[in-house]
C-alpha cells in the first residue's frame, strides 16, 4: 500500500471553480513533488519541493498554484483550468538527500481530475 | 541530456508465458534505474530498482531486471505471466547526483496484455 495519500480521488470542476488537490506523507520524505499524466502517457513533473521550498517549477501555467504548508503536506491549487487539463495528477515524495533510499520517488494513488 | 527508450508501447503474452519488457537507457555515467507498474486507474508502484551492487535485481510479484551497462539496458522479466500482471509498466532513470532537484526521466510505457 502507498504511504502517499491523496484526495480527493475525483474531482469535477467547471472552468471558473477553484479547488485544491491535496497529498500526505509520513515517511519523512523532504522532497515532494506534483507530476501530471494524461491518458496512455508517461507521468510529467510539473513542480517539484524541497524542504518546503519550491525548487522546480516545469514552466506550469499559473493558473496552477502548488503549495507546501509543512513537510507532510503538499496542496495544489486550481483556478480557471482548461478543458485540456483534464488527466490524473499524481503525488509523489523521496529522501532529500537521498540517504539510504537513492532517489527513489514513492507515489500516491492519484487524482483523477475533470474540467468542465 | 539522459533518455529512456521502452521498445513496444503494447505486448500481448499467454498466461504462464515469459514476460519481456525492454529498456535502454542513454547516460553519460550508469544512472539509477526503476521499473514501476500502474494497474488500471490507479498511481504508479515501484516494482524494483537498480542503483549499484548486484546487476540482477529482485522486485516485487516475481519480476526481476538485470542492468546490463555494455549494452545500456535494463530489461524487466518474468518468467511465468498472471493474469494480475496486465498493467502499464514504465521503465525510469535518474541522474546519481541526487536532491530533489534530480529529475526521473521516464520512458513512453508498455502496455501489457495477459491472453487466458
Amino acid at each position: 500500500d502507498t504511504e502517499v495519500t491523496q484526495t480527493p480521488k475525483h474531482l469535477v470542476m467547471g472552468m471558473t471553480n477553484k479547488k485544491s488537490l491535496k497529498c500526505e506523507q509520513h515517511m519523512g520524505h523532504r522532497a515532494m513533488y506534483w507530476y501530471k499524466q494524461k491518458a496512455k502517457k508517461p507521468p510529467e513533473l510539473m513542480f517539484v519541493y524541497s524542504y518546503e521550498k519550491l525548487s522546480i517549477n516545469e514552466s506550469v501555467p499559473s493558473r496552477f498554484s502548488p503549495e507546501c504548508p509543512n513537510s507532510s503536506l503538499l496542496n495544489l491549487h486550481l483556478h480557471a483550468l482548461q478543458p485540456e487539463d483534464s488527466a490524473l495528477y499524481l503525488c509523489a515524495s523521496s529522501q532529500d538527500p537521498p540517504g539510504q533510499d537513492l532517489n527513489t520517488i514513492y507515489f500516491g494513488e492519484g487524482s483523477w481530475l475533470t474540467v468542465v | 541530456a539522459q533518455s529512456v527508450t521502452q521498445l513496444g508501447s503494447h505486448l500481448s503474452v499467454s498466461e504462464g508465458a515469459l514476460v519481456l519488457l525492454r529498456c535502454n537507457y542513454s547516460s553519460s555515467v550508469p544512472p539509477y534505474l526503476f521499473w514501476y507498474v500502474q494497474y488500471p486507474n490507479q498511481g504508479l508502484q515501484l516494482l524494483l530498482k537498480y542503483t549499484t551492487g548486484a546487476t540482477l535485481v529482485k522486485g516485487i510479484n516475481g519480476f526481476e531486471a538485470e542492468f546490463k551497462k555494455s549494452e545500456t539496458s535494463f530489461h524487466l522479466t518474468k518468467p511465468s505471466a498472471h493474469m494480475s500482471d496486465a498493467a502499464e509498466y514504465f521503465c525510469a532513470v535518474s541522474d546519481k547526483d541526487g536532491g530533489a532537484t534530480n529529475k526521473l526521466i521516464f520512458g513512453t510505457g508498455t502496455l501489457l496484455a495477459i491472453q487466458p
